[in-house]
């Protein structure tokens, strides 16, 4: 099983829908994290969870939600986005959230659509 | 100010040319740490090397070697005899300080490797 597992793989949904992407490490890390990947920018960390508290929110629209429930499982939840949101959705993992040096696991992604 | 540069926006080689990912960087800290990662068309980002900010001992991992140079912000990246698996997006990445939970990636460079 890969270390870092992200469901659904696509998605496609309304502006009025509300989905929730998953994510779940096998790696026995600490800390998970949510970036937002756009065509021809940098990837964007959104949040950051380190021992299931949420350290790191980088000023992001309230229509993004997340949830960590416990240290293998992050969720982000989603109402009302607008089509500037389409983008990849990568999750990672990492030993601690709070060790610089710590090298993150990605999940292959959801890639996300709005109509 | 962007802290990683990736200059290179694309790349094509033929298979079996070397090749070099430029990764330039900017910081004020004096403990840092650099990243490269490959993200092949299914998405995932693979962690390919971390290297601390003491330490400028340049390394080689098979076809793969890093060139960490402190007095020009460089961690230049070069794949030789390269291959069509090498095709992907290179990440170059930053982190500031043991403690920081913020990655700051380049834009990414694609390569594409002609067979």
């Amino acid at each position: 099983e890969t270390g870092v597992t992200q469901t659904p793989r696509h998605l496609v949904m309304g502006m009025t829908n509300k989905k929730s992407l998953k994510c779940e490490q096998h790696l026995g890390h600490n800390a998970m994290y949510w970036y937002k990947q756009s065509a021809k920018k940098p990837l964007e960390l959104m949040f950051v969870y380190s021992l299931e508290e949420r350290v790191e929110n980088n000023s992001v629209p309230s229509r993004f939600s997340p949830e960590c429930p416990n240290s293998s499982h992050l969720f982000l939840h989603l109402h009302t986005l607008q089509p500037e949101d389409s983008a990849l959705y990568l999750c990672a993992s990492s030993q601690t959230g709070t060790g610089g040096d710590q090298p993150q696991h990605f999940g292959d992604g959801t890639r996300l659509s709005i109509l | 100010a962007q802290k990683v540069t990736q200059a290179q926006t694309e790349i094509s080689v033929v298979e079996k040319e070397d090749v070099t990912l430029d990764c330039v960087y900017e910081t004020r800290d004096t403990t840092y740490y650099l990243f490269w990662y490959k993200q092949p068309p299914s998405g995932e980002l693979v962690f390919l090397i971390r290297r601390n900010s003491f330490d400028e001992q340049n390394e080689i991992s098979g076809r793969y070697s890093w060139n960490f140079q402190k007095s020009t912000s460089s961690f230049n990246f070069t794949i030789t005899a390269s291959q069509v698996v090498d095709s992907a997006v290179y990440f170059c990445a930053l982190s500031e300080a043991p403690g920081a939970n913020n990655l700051f990636f380049g834009t990414g460079t694609r390569l594409t490797v002609i067979p």
